[in-house]
């Protein structure tokens, strides 16, 4: 089948310490992104990416970093300064070069703080 | 400029009921206004998505209005079921720019 695989699905994080989070796609997209989504809050875009080994910030770039070393991955590092952290988080792709972009999501990370 | 802004947050209806979410935009570039449909624990998927040349989309149960003039649009479920109970977003995005989401409404279809 082909979709976007995330994992873990539960992630605890301990203070001070750096998290990543697992995105693989089989689904030959160029560009991958991920959002971070808190009640009430909708999706918010952290990072995105059109192209193996390049990747843009979105709004809340702040306390997060990516690489996108394969077409098929782009992993997401929640780290120590990210202050707030609790959250669920979404990885998309979609077929770069499209106008009016359709996003397919995996089925999230669900990240909590210890 | 760039906010998309949707109500209401949440929202019960009874099945066979006609649920409606509504949402507003400033940016009159816009030209994709999608909705995406979310069930718990997993990753929104789209719904259906109209482009702003047509008032009115409708695909099985579900329709979009679009008012251009008044920068509005609108999802309708129509006969609404228990399956339907997920939360909903809207979004806009102009040619290659990135989708620009609304904060969501939780539907909940009470039996």
């Amino acid at each position: 089948d082909g979709g976007i695989t995330q994992s873990p699905k539960y992630l605890f994080r301990k203070e001070g310490q750096n998290v990543t989070l697992s995105c693989e796609q089989n689904l030959n997209h160029d560009a991958m992104y991920w959002y971070r989504q808190d009640p009430g809050q909708g999706l918010r875009l952290i990072y995105y990416s059109q192209i193996v080994n390049d990747f843009q910030k979105g709004d809340i770039a702040e306390g997060y970093s990516v690489s996108r070393e394969k077409k098929e991955s782009f992993p997401l590092t929640v780290t120590s300064a990210q202050k707030n952290p609790t959250a669920f988080y979404l990885c998309a792709s979609s077929s770069e070069g499209e106008t009016n972009e359709k996003l397919f999501f995996g089925s999230g990370t669900q990240l909590s703080v210890l | 400029q760039q906010q998309v802004k949707q109500s209401p947050q949440s929202l019960i209806v009874q099945k066979g009921g006609i649920s409606i979410i509504n949402c507003a935009y400033e940016n009159t570039a816009f030209d994709y206004f999608p909705w995406y449909q979310q069930f718990p624990g997993k990753g929104p998927a789209l719904l259906i998505a109209i482009r702003p040349d047509v008032s009115e989309k409708k695909e099985g149960r579900f329709t979009i209005s679009f008012n251009k003039s008044a920068k509005q649009f609108s999802l309708h479920i129509m006969d609404s079921q228990p399956g339907d109970s997920a939360t909903y977003f809207c979004a806009a995005s102009k040619g290659f720019q990135k989708l620009v989401f609304g904060t969501g409404t939780r539907l909940l279809v009470s039996p």
